[in-house]
């Protein structure tokens, strides 16, 4: 069975770091699309960053030079680096695996609250 | 960038059809998916490649796509059905991915 679990968020002041994990289980991540996406508090879903198993990143204008993603083959760990954080990158974090035929969300996780403030 | 235009809400009566559309400019050339979201929980994929369903999504679900607008139908809709949908489609010049606004869906 396919399940992705995320943490390390929380409350972090303004300029900040924080870093997110992502477990998977049931398939591999360095085999797939693994993408991060975000909601911020009432708002919609906006797509933040995705690995491709050969290891090309992207990121999204809002994130990019700030944000970091990467993963560990060995744990079967996806992960965001955040630096730099400000009070509009409070949200909940998801980690999606990507249909790489597709380029669809087939499976998330639960997501992780960021929440930045001071 | 590539931009993804959804009406915020649109309300229907129980056993009605409901119809959410997805503007793009030309999207008609591209994938477009469809996610389907209840208050606090994750995002679920109900339709995908315009026209297709995951395993386990009802039929009363389905999509089309052609010029500037996709549209997510959802027949026979249930009380169960009230949620927040999203379209998304991957922009290929940029490698980013898109998604529209999110549409509320309201079971009258």
């Amino acid at each position: 069975e396919v399940q992705l679990v995320e943490s390390g968020g929380g409350l972090i002041q303004p300029g900040g770091s924080l870093r997110l994990s992502c477990a998977a289980s049931g398939f591999t991540v360095s085999g797939n699309y693994m993408s991060w996406v975000r909601q911020a508090p009432g708002k919609g879903l906006e797509w933040v960053s995705v690995i491709y198993s050969g290891g090309s990143s992207y990121y999204a204008d809002s994130v990019k030079g700030r944000f970091t993603i990467s993963r560990d083959n060995s744990k079967n760990t996806l992960y965001l680096q955040m630096n730099s954080l400000r009070a509009e990158d409070t949200a909940v974090y998801y980690c999606a695996r990507a249909n790489p035929l597709a380029y669809c969300f087939d499976y998330w996780g639960q997501g992780t609250l960021v929440t930045v403030s001071s | 960038s590539y931009v993804l235009t959804q009406p915020p809400s649109v309300s229907v009566a129980p056993g009605q059809t409901a119809r959410i559309t997805c503007g793009g400019n030309n999207i008609g050339s591209k994938s477009v998916h469809w996610y389907q979201q209840k208050p606090g929980q994750a995002p679920v994929l109900v339709v995908y490649d315009d026209t297709d369903r995951p395993s386990g999504i009802p039929e009363r679900f389905s999509g089309s796509n052609s010029g500037n607008t996709a549209t997510l139908t959802i027949s026979r809709v249930e009380a169960g059905d009230e949620a927040d949908y999203y379209c998304q489609v991957w922009d290929s010049s940029t490698d980013h991915w898109v998604f529209g606004g999110g549409t509320k869906l309201t079971v009258l």
